[in-house]
């Protein structure tokens, strides 16, 4: 199985900041990777897929970088209602696994 | 607008066993993979099951391997998910989740889960 490693597992941040998580793939999954946001109570959302690809409707202040085992996730300038944890997941064999979550809360 | 909708959650005791079902609209059903993942209460997500868009695969993580058994009913636009020899450790939310044409693809729909609670 391929581990996905994400890192911080949480940050404090004020509205305006860049905020970056990486995650890495303990092997190279190509640009096989998304990431979502997942609020209080809620289902994940789709944000990004293969590594850099906005999904439809996700404002443009989210994006993503890198391919084979390390990647990032940005937040240009955060916003209150980007309190979330955000996870990364790869998409290259089965299973699907998960990184760890990064909780991203106001600073 | 791509619809799923979980049901059959609940208390069962250690043991016992539950079926989960999800019901899909606004896209063609037979056409797509599905998949199951699961949420502790305050942990992170875990890659459940997936199966094939005819239901002709079925894969499943080591945690549940054995003891879950995923099917569809095309002719019904619904997953199930049928859980048995539960554990304390299964309790979770059980997400439904839309995948593509492949098996492995992205997961870009899901639903809003329902409660699976195993416990005395």
């Amino acid at each position: 199985d391929i581990q996905m490693t994400q890192s911080p597992s949480s940050l404090s941040a004020s509205v305006g900041d860049r905020v970056t998580i990486t995650c890495q793939a303990s092997r190279d999954i190509s640009t096989y990777l998304s990431w979502y946001q997942q609020k209080p109570g809620k289902a994940p959302q789709l944000l990004i897929y293969d590594a850099s690809n906005l999904e439809t409707g996700v404002p443009s202040r989210f994006s993503g970088s890198g391919s084979e085992t390390d990647f990032t996730f940005t937040i240009s300038s955060l916003q209150p209602e980007d309190i979330a944890t955000y996870y990364c997941q790869h998409y290259d064999s089965l299973p699907l696994t998960f990184g760890g979550g990064t909780k991203v809360e106001i600073k | 607008e791509v619809q799923l909708v979980e049901s059959g959650g609940g208390l069962v005791q250690p043991g016992g066993s539950l079926r989960l079902s999800c019901t899909a609209s606004g896209f063609i059903f037979s056409n797509f993979a599905m998949h199951w993942v699961r949420q502790a209460p305050g942990k992170g997500l875990e890659y459940v099951s997936a199966i094939r868009s005819n239901g002709g695969s079925t894969y499943y993580a080591n945690s549940v391997k054995g003891r879950f058994t995923s099917s569809r009913d095309n002719s019904k636009n619904t997953l199930y998910l049928q859980m048995a020899s539960l554990r304390a450790e299964d309790t979770a939310v059980y997400y439904c989740v839309r995948g593509g044409t492949a098996m492995v693809t992205i997961l870009d729909y899901w639903g809003q889960g329902t409660l699976v609670t195993v416990s005395s």
